[in-house]
């Protein structure tokens, strides 16, 4: 069964705390994505993936850290740098960066207690 | 950065009519795609016309694209209660950058 998956579903974090968001895909996709919704609004890029062992900055990447040491896998560290962590996060993959279809996880709720 | 706009922010119409959203984008692009989040999940991807395209059908989804007025528009057809959710529209870069942008989504509600 080929997915996207993402854990936790919901994750509460103290202030000062970091915490590590997980995203693994089955689909052999090359690139990987993650981005930040706040309630009512659009997705903004925090980090891109298009190879193991190699990534980009999004829009928004401050106090956002990434890794990519698996195709399969690629973890979002959000670090007690960020300032307003709490919303909701998604990840998604895809064959080739840029214009190719983003197939997208079930996404992180992260609250900051 | 580039982004797409969305309008109407949001949407309600009654069961069976048929639905409307329009993004606008500000450069130029390769393709522009459309898709859709049902309430607390994940992002579906709905459907992708490509920058040489005009119009592109699937099921009840038509979807126009005018590179000069850097427009698209997403019509759904005979609306139904499941299609409740909210639709974004994401366009690339022609420019080269490697990730898409999506605009603010239009909230639709389908009122049984």
């Amino acid at each position: 069964d080929g997915g996207i998956t993402q854990s936790p579903k919901y994750l509460f974090r103290k202030e000062g705390q970091n915490v590590t968001l997980s995203c693994e895909q089955n689909l052999n996709h090359d690139a990987m994505y993650w981005y930040r919704q706040d309630p009512g609004q659009g997705l903004r890029l925090i980090y891109y993936s298009q190879i193991v062992n190699d990534f980009q900055k999004g829009d928004i990447a401050e106090g956002y850290s990434v890794s990519r040491e698996k195709k399969e896998s690629f973890p979002l560290t959000v670090t007690s740098a960020q300032k307003n962590p709490t919303a909701f996060y998604l990840c998604a993959s895809s064959r080739l960066t840029g214009t190719d279809t983003q197939y997208f996880g079930p996404g992180t709720r992260l609250t900051v207690l | 950065s580039q982004q797409g706009e969305e309008d109407p922010q949001a949407l309600s119409i009654q069961e069976g009519e048929n639905a409307t959203m329009n993004c606008s984008y500000k450069t130029s692009i390769n393709n522009l795609q459309w898709y859709r989040q049902n309430s607390g999940r994940g992002l579906v991807h709905l459907i992708l016309i490509r920058s040489n395209e005009r119009e592109k059908h699937s099921g009840r989804l038509r979807v126009t694209l005018d590179t000069s007025k850097k427009s698209s528009s997403l019509l759904i057809t005979a609306s139904r209660a499941a299609d409740t959710a909210s639709y974004f529209c994401a366009t690339d870069d022609a420019m080269g950058a490697q990730k898409l942008v999506f605009g603010q989504g239009t909230r639709l509600t389908i009122n049984p």
